[in-house]
């Protein structure tokens, strides 16, 4: 079956403090790995994908096929990062599913 | 606005009524999604459509729930006999065909909430 976990409903953290944001996933297969996310009002967007190994507004993620996880990184947090992160494993085959999220808090 | 449009924002209805929301996709997509989204949790599955076909739906989908896409194009969800419960927010996505796994990209809608009274 396939499941995503995000351990942490809520991440609250100081402005330039580190942040990581965690998602192990247990899928079939080998999966893609792609992070969301949604800032107030907005709409659902993709953050950044594991393959492009890109750094987007400052986040990483380091996906660790032993331990099945793929977490999101940042080494000091801004108020813009406010916003609700969505994991989500992803094979081009199947349908793409979600993880429940982990709502990061950026105080100032 | 090329992006995936969603109508109506907001539907307020009676329990027991039927409702019936519409997604368009970009257009060049031929992958649509939709979703449900209660507060606090991630958006969870429903259906999707790889062009006209429904290739899976979730054991979400009860008999009152059915969705459409007659042409490939845009799609339709409606849902008959509303309960309380179906008080949502409901998205839908679009996306094109990868490739490759890594090419997948999902571009979603602003949604359509429902609230059922």
């Amino acid at each position: 079956a396939q499941r995503v976990t995000q351990p942490e409903k809520l991440l609250s953290v100081f402005k330039g403090a580190p942040v990581e944001l965690k998602c192990n996933y247990s899928y079939s297969g080998s999966p893609e790995l792609f992070w969301y996310v949604q800032y107030s009002r907005q709409r659902l967007q993709l953050l950044l994908r594991h393959i492009s190994r890109e750094s987007i507004k400052g986040f990483t993620a380091d996906l660790n096929k032993g331990e099945t996880s793929f977490h999101l990184k940042k080494p000091f947090a801004q108020e813009e990062d406010s916003a609700m992160y969505y994991c989500a494993p992803h094979k081009s085959q199947g349908n793409l599913i979600f993880g429940k999220g982990t709502k990061l808090s950026v105080k100032p | 606005d090329t992006g995936v449009s969603q109508d109506p924002r907001h539907k307020i209805t009676k329990r027991g009524q039927n409702v019936t929301f519409r997604c368009d996709p970009i257009s060049e997509h031929n992958r649509l999604y939709w979703y449900r989204q209660t507060l606090g949790q991630g958006p969870e599955f429903l259906t999707y459509f790889q062009n006209e076909a429904q290739l899976e739906k979730s054991r979400l989908l009860s008999d009152r729930f059915s969705a459409e896409r007659p042409k490939g194009s845009f799609s339709t969800l409606e849902i008959q006999r509303t309960e309380q419960g179906d008080s949502a927010m409901y998205l839908c996505a679009s996306s094109s065909i990868p490739a490759r796994d890594f090419d997948t990209e999902a571009f979603f809608g602003q949604g359509t909430r429902l609230t059922v009274v």
